[in-house]
C-alpha cells in the first residue's frame, strides 16, 4: 500500500451543493493530481498542485477547484454538483525532483442525487 | 490533447497462459507510460512504467514494450496467475519530473484468469 490517504471515504451529497475533498500525499512527495473515476472508466486528470499552486490542468470546468497547502496535502472543491460528478475521486501523489511516478490514495467515493 | 486507446476491454485466459494488452496513444511528445493494476474497489497499483529513451522493461513475470515510431505500447503478462485477475490500466504522460501534464489513461482491460 501507498502512503496516501484520503478522506472521507464515501460521500452522498444533492444536485447543487458543494464538496470537498482531501487527500495527504506520501512522506517526501511534494506533488498532488486528483483524477475522477467513473463507473466503468479510466481515470481522468482534473488537476496539479505543486508548491501551493496548480500547475496542470485537464478538461474540466472552473467548478472543480483545488488547494494545496505548505504540508503538500491539498483538497479537491466542487461547486454546484450534478449528477454526473458521480465517481470515484482519486488523488495521487508525486515529486517533482525525484521521479514522474503516481501513486494513488484509495479514493472517496462521491454520490450525486 | 493526448489520447490513448486500449485493446482488449476484456481478455480471460487459462492460469499460466501469457495475457498481452496493448495501447496506442496520439501525442507524440509523450515520454513516460505506466501500467496500473485495480482490483475491484481498490486504488489503482502502479506494477510497471517505461520511458521513451528504452523498448523494453521486466519485471519477474512483467514486461512492458515501446515502439516510439509506431505510438504503441504493450504489457505481457508470464505463467498468469489467478491473483492477476483485475482491471488493467495504461496511461501516458508528457510531463517530466512530477507529471506536470498528467496521465491520460486508456480506459482499462478486464482481466481474467480461468482455473
Amino acid at each position: 500500500e501507498t502512503g496516501v490517504t484520503q478522506s472521507p471515504t464515501h460521500l452522498i451529497k444533492t444536485r447543487g451543493q458543494q464538496v470537498t475533498l482531501r487527500c495527504s500525499s506520501q512522506s517526501g512527495h511534494n506533488t498532488v493530481s486528483w483524477y475522477q473515476q467513473a463507473l466503468g472508466q479510466g481515470p481522468q486528470f482534473i488537476f496539479q498542485y505543486y508548491r501551493e499552486e496548480e500547475n496542470g490542468r485537464g478538461n474540466f470546468p472552473p467548478r472543480f477547484s483545488g488547494l494545496q497547502f505548505p504540508n503538500y496535502s491539498s483538497e479537491l472543491n466542487v461547486n454546484a454538483l450534478e449528477l454526473d460528478d458521480s465517481a470515484l475521486y482519486l488523488c495521487a501523489s508525486s515529486s517533482q525532483t525525484s521521479g514522474v511516478e503516481q501513486y494513488f490514495g484509495p479514493g472517496t467515493r462521491l454520490t450525486v442525487t | 490533447g493526448e489520447n490513448v486507446e486500449q485493446h482488449p476491454s476484456t481478455l480471460s485466459v487459462q492460469e499460466g497462459d501469457s495475457a498481452v494488452i496493448k495501447c496506442t496513444y496520439s501525442d507524440s511528445a509523450s515520454n513516460y507510460f505506466p501500467w496500473y493494476k485495480q482490483e475491484l474497489g481498490k486504488r489503482p497499483q502502479l506494477i510497471i512504467d517505461i520511458r521513451s529513451n528504452v523498448g523494453e522493461k521486466k519485471d519477474q513475470r512483467i514486461a512492458v514494450t515501446l515502439n516510439k515510431t509506431a505510438k504503441h505500447f504493450s504489457l505481457h503478462i508470464t505463467e498468469t496467475q489467478p491473483e492477476d485477475s483485475a482491471v488493467y490500466f495504461c496511461a501516458a504522460s508528457t510531463g517530466t519530473g512530477g507529471g506536470a501534464d498528467g496521465l491520460t489513461f486508456g480506459k482499462g482491460t478486464h482481466l481474467i484468469i480461468q482455473p
